[in-house]
């Protein structure tokens, strides 16, 4: 199985400043169609996961543009331009390189 | 607007079993994939399975391999879990999640708890 590792666990962070979260797979996730198979989805709190970026950098529909991602093979970037108090959460990366699909142990985003 | 709603979730005795609902709503439900994930008490998400569009192939995490069964009906915009032999650490919230033409995942219901317990 491919082994999703992120960093920090946790993240405190003053409104308007950026926020950065990282993503390690084990192996790579870059398919032979061409596609990296890389998702981000945040986690409200008591709220179902959402989608926010997929195959690496491409923002999911109504994502706002202050979420970017970014990265390639192993390693992968989550950004946030200036956190706003909606961008509180977990954040989980997810591989769909292959089955089985693994989730990062997830990024708690919590406002200063 | 994409609607999924998961139902039959409660508490149940260990070896037990419990066959799990999700309806889906506001898109061609024949056309996409779809899939279970679960998350445990204070704990991260855990891809459960998956089934494509037909219902033709079928995918399960090995925790859940010989036990779980995915399955749907097209005609009804339903998805099912049908779980037997249910042990303390399937005790979860259960999401069923629908993919999209490029993008897996793309929108989650709100859960169903399960709870294994004697």
């Amino acid at each position: 199985d491919i082994v999703m590792t992120q960093t920090p666990l946790s993240l405190s962070v003053t409104p308007g400043q950026p926020a950065s979260i990282s993503c390690k797979s084990s192996q790579s996730l870059l398919h032979t169609n061409g596609k990296t198979h890389l998702y981000w989805y945040l986690q409200r709190p008591g709220q179902p996961p959402q989608l926010l970026i997929y195959e690496v950098s491409n923002r999911f529909s109504g994502v706002t543009e202050r979420f970017s991602g970014s990265g390639s093979g192993t390693d992968f970037t989550l950004k946030i331009s200036r956190v706003e108090a909606e961008d509180v959460g977990i954040y989980y990366c997810m591989q769909s390189r292959q089955l089985p699909r693994t989730f990062g142990q997830g990024t708690k985003v919590e406002i200063k | 607007e994409v609607q999924l709603v998961e139902s039959g979730g409660g508490l149940v005795q260990p070896g037990g079993s419990l066959r799990l609902s999700c309806a889906a709503s506001g898109f061609t439900f024949t056309s996409l994939d779809m899939n279970w994930v679960r998350q445990a008490p204070g704990k991260g998400l855990e891809w459960v399975s998956s089934i494509t569009s037909t219902g033709s192939n079928m995918y399960y995490a090995d925790s859940v391999k010989g036990r779980f069964t995915i399955s749907r009906d097209n005609a009804k915009n339903s998805l099912y879990l049908q779980m037997n032999s249910l042990r303390a650490e399937d005790t979860a919230l259960y999401y069923c999640a629908r993919n999209g033409p490029t993008s897996e995942h793309e929108y989650w219901g709100p859960g169903t708890l399960v709870t294994v317990s004697s």
